[in-house]
């Protein structure tokens, strides 16, 4: 069964810290991870893709990826109250033409002002 | 870009009554997932499709649940007879190449 790992938090950091978000999957032949973010009541929205090793950066979001260790992590910089939300991470495996993604149940992040 | 429309966004339902959940994808995408939601399983992929045809319908809990894309632009999902359990919050997403886009969602009360 491939699975996706996440903790599920509440992870609490103050406004203006950088909040860390972590991801493991069991697949090794992986080769597309994304993040997405879930504000209660509302649907995933794709805010970063990753698919070399390495880090990856947009705005103050960096997504790291280390397939030798099989994680996905998220850094988020200067954390605003507006970050709080869920953050799924989701895998896929691109075996054949399969678009499936494997999701993780979600860490839940509050920013503090 | 209208993004992906789901309809209804509520549907509150008697037990053993049919529902139809639809969805409109985004325009040129050419695959299509549906996905159910609930606290304790998170987002369950359902069935997808690419190019109009079913490629995995694994997820699919049982006879009950159906699904269909009659053409590029247009999905349903059916329940019928609806059950309790099947409360939750349904998805619909569409995507080109990588990533999904998703729609607002069908809220799905069963009682």
């Amino acid at each position: 069964q491939k699975e996706v790992e996440q903790n599920s938090g509440p992870l609490s950091v103050p406004e203006g810290a950088i909040a860390s978000l972590n991801c493991t999957y069991s697949d090794r032949v992986s080769q597309s991870f994304f993040w997405y973010r879930q504000y209660s009541g509302k649907s995933p929205e794709l805010i970063m893709s990753i698919y070399s090793n390495g880090d990856k950066e947009d705005g103050r979001f960096t997504a790291q990826l280390n397939k030798a260790s099989q994680y996905v992590s998220l850094l988020i910089r200067d954390s605003q109250p507006s970050d709080s939300a869920t953050y799924l991470c989701a895998v896929n495996s691109k075996a054949g033409n399969n678009r499936k993604l494997i999701w993780g149940l979600g860490t839940s992040l509050a920013v503090n002002p | 870009d209208a993004g992906v429309i789901q309809s209804p966004r509520h549907e509150v339902t008697e037990m053993g009554q049919e529902v139809t959940l639809r969805c409109k994808p985004i325009s040129g995408h050419n695959s299509l997932f549906w996905y159910r939601q609930t606290m304790m399983r998170g987002l369950e992929l359902l069935i997808y499709f690419n190019n109009n045809v079913p490629i995995d319908d694994s997820g699919m809990p049982e006879d009950r649940f159906s699904a269909k894309m009659p053409n590029a632009s247009f999905s349903t999902l059916k329940i019928q007879p609806s059950e309790p359990r099947d409360s939750a919050v349904y998805f619909c997403a569409s995507s080109l190449t990588s990533g999904y886009t998703f729609g607002s969602g069908t809220r799905l009360t069963v009682v």
